[in-house]
C-alpha cells in the first residue's frame, strides 16, 4: 500500500525557471493539500484540491503559484519564474472521503520536494 | 503573535528520559490537536490526536489539551534513540475552511542520546 508520492524529490532551477512539482495521493484518496515549509518557519497551508476542482486556494500567493488535480494524473504545483524566497520544502497530503463520524479528517503527507532557486 | 507558537529546542535527553513537549495557541476556533513526527528528509507522520480538553496515552506518549489555558503537551515516556525527530503540533477547526487548513508550529527538534 504505497503512500502519497512526490516527485522530484530535489529540483533546482535558475531564477525565472518555472518548478513543476508533482504529488501523487494514497489510493483511494480524493482530496489534495499542498503546504509549503520556509527555513525556520512551520509548514502553512497552500490549497485545497478534489478531482477538476480547487476547493480553498487561500494560502496560494496571488501571482507566479497554481495548483491543479486533474481526473487523471497526479497533482501539479506549479511555480512560474521562481525567485529565491521560493526555495522551500513542500509537502503534499491527502485525505480519503470524510467520515462524519470520525470526526478528524487525517491527512497523510508525502516526503516533500525540496525547491532551491539559484 | 502567532497563531501557534512551539520552542524550536533543540532538545537533548539521555535515553529513559521523560520528554515533555509543548505549544501555545491564540485561536480559539480550534477544534483538533494533533502531534506529528517528521524524521530527517521525511514528510510528517500524524503520532496523536485529541479532541478538545483532555488526555490521551498511546503506548509511551501522552497528549494533553488545556483550552482554557490554550495550551498543549506530548509526553514521551521511557524515551528511544529512535524517538529522535522533529515533533509538530498542529491544530484545526471542526468544521469549515478551518477544519482542513493545518495550523502549524515551527517544530521541536529532539535528540536521544544512547
Amino acid at each position: 500500500n504505497a503512500g502519497v508520492m512526490q516527485n522530484p524529490r530535489h529540483l533546482v532551477r535558475r531564477r525565472g525557471q518555472e518548478a513543476r512539482l508533482r504529488c501523487s495521493p494514497m489510493k483511494g484518496h480524493s482530496h489534495v493539500y499542498w503546504y509549503r515549509q520556509l527555513p525556520e518557519e512551520g509548514l502553512k497551508f497552500m490549497v485545497y484540491l478534489q478531482k477538476e476542482n480547487i476547493i480553498d486556494e487561500s494560502g496560494m500567493p496571488k501571482e507566479r503559484f497554481s495548483a491543479e488535480f486533474p481526473k487523471e494524473g497526479p497533482s501539479i504545483l506549479r511555480i512560474q519564474q521562481v525567485v529565491r524566497g521560493d526555495s522551500a520544502a513542500y509537502f503534499c497530503a491527502s485525505s480519503p472521503l470524510k467520515i462524519a463520524l470520525r470526526g478528524l479528517d487525517e491527512q497523510f503527507f508525502g516526503p516533500g520536494t525540496r525547491l532551491t532557486v539559484l | 503573535q502567532k497563531e501557534v507558537e512551539q520552542d524550536p529546542g533543540p532538545l537533548s535527553v539521555p535515553e529513559g528520559a521523560i520528554v515533555s513537549l509543548n505549544c501555545t495557541y491564540s485561536n480559539s476556533a480550534f477544534q483538533y490537536f494533533m502531534w506529528y513526527r517528521q524524521y530527517s528528509r521525511k514528510g510528517p507522520e500524524l503520532l496523536m490526536y485529541t479532541y478538545s480538553s483532555g488526555n490521551k496515552e498511546d503506548g509511551r506518549f501522552t497528549a494533553q489539551v488545556d483550552k482554557s489555558s490554550k495550551y498543549i503537551s506530548l509526553f514521551i515516556r521511557d524515551s528511544q534513540p529512535s524517538d529522535s525527530a522533529t515533533y509538530l503540533c498542529a491544530m484545526s477547526a471542526s468544521s469549515g475552511a478551518g477544519s482542513y487548513q493545518l495550523t502549524f508550529g515551527k517544530g521541536t527538534k529532539l535528540s536521544v542520546i544512547p
